[in-house]
């Protein structure tokens, strides 16, 4: 089955440090994803990507940037953190158009 | 703009009792329509979709769901619920044309209880 690594379960940061989460799927998807998850709001399009070097803004791209140099792995780059990013951060992939997600189990990060 | 809208947040329902969990969207197009689980703990995975056809889809674990355009809804149903149901539910819409770009619902939590 597919499977979308992110690479840390938990992540404490502070206010205006840059802070990397890393997502890697291992079955050669084009799209690949990120979202945050808020309770009482559900989850949010930040970017997504259909190719490597590609990126498109999603609904909330403020305060976000994203790289994908690589067809597997797609980062999503917090270029000075803020108290309200304090989130869950979900990324998944998809094979093609209108095909099913594949999520992350998430990063809790807390932004102190 | 596509726009859900999930009237419950929270669903109390004893073990083998029906469910049903309410989704309404908003579009001016034609759009695709998709249910999330979440369990705890743990990503989302997909429980069915709607893209064309029979307006009713089943889906795994012995989920339905019935698009209704009409009503613009798509309402999750199970005719008898497990205490393994018990998840964080999504529904999604997107609109034709726009690939896998979807919109969320807030969710709704179903509880499930002996």
């Amino acid at each position: 089955d597919v499977k979308v690594t992110q690479s840390s379960r938990y992540l404490v940061k502070r206010t205006g440090e840059k802070v990397f989460l890393e997502c890697v799927q291992d079955m050669d998807h084009e799209n690949m994803f990120w979202y945050r998850q808020d309770p009482g709001l559900g989850l949010r399009l930040i970017y997504f990507s259909y190719d490597v070097k590609m990126k498109e803004k999603g609904d909330i791209p403020e305060g976000y940037s994203v790289s994908r140099e690589k067809k597997e792995r797609f980062s999503l780059i917090l270029e000075s953190a803020s108290t309200n990013q304090t989130s869950m951060y979900l990324c998944a992939s998809s094979l093609a158009e209108y095909e099913k997600l594949f999520f992350g189990s998430g990063t809790q990060l807390s932004v102190l | 703009a596509q726009s859900v809208t999930q009237l419950d947040s929270q669903v109390p329902v004893f073990e083998e009792a029906p469910v049903e969990l309410r989704c309404n969207y908003s579009s001016s197009v034609s759009v695709y329509l998709f249910w999330y689980v979440q369990y705890p703990n743990q990503g989302l995975q997909l429980l069915l979709k709607y893209l064309s056809g029979s307006t009713l889809v089943k889906g795994i674990n012995g989920f339905e769901a019935e698009f209704n355009k009409s009503q613009t809804s798509f309402h999750l149903r199970k005719p008898s619920v497990h205490i393994s149901d018990t998840a964080e539910y999504f529904c999604a819409v997107t609109r034709t044309g726009t690939a896998s770009k979807l919109t969320f619902g807030t969710g709704t939590r179903l509880q499930v209880t002996l």
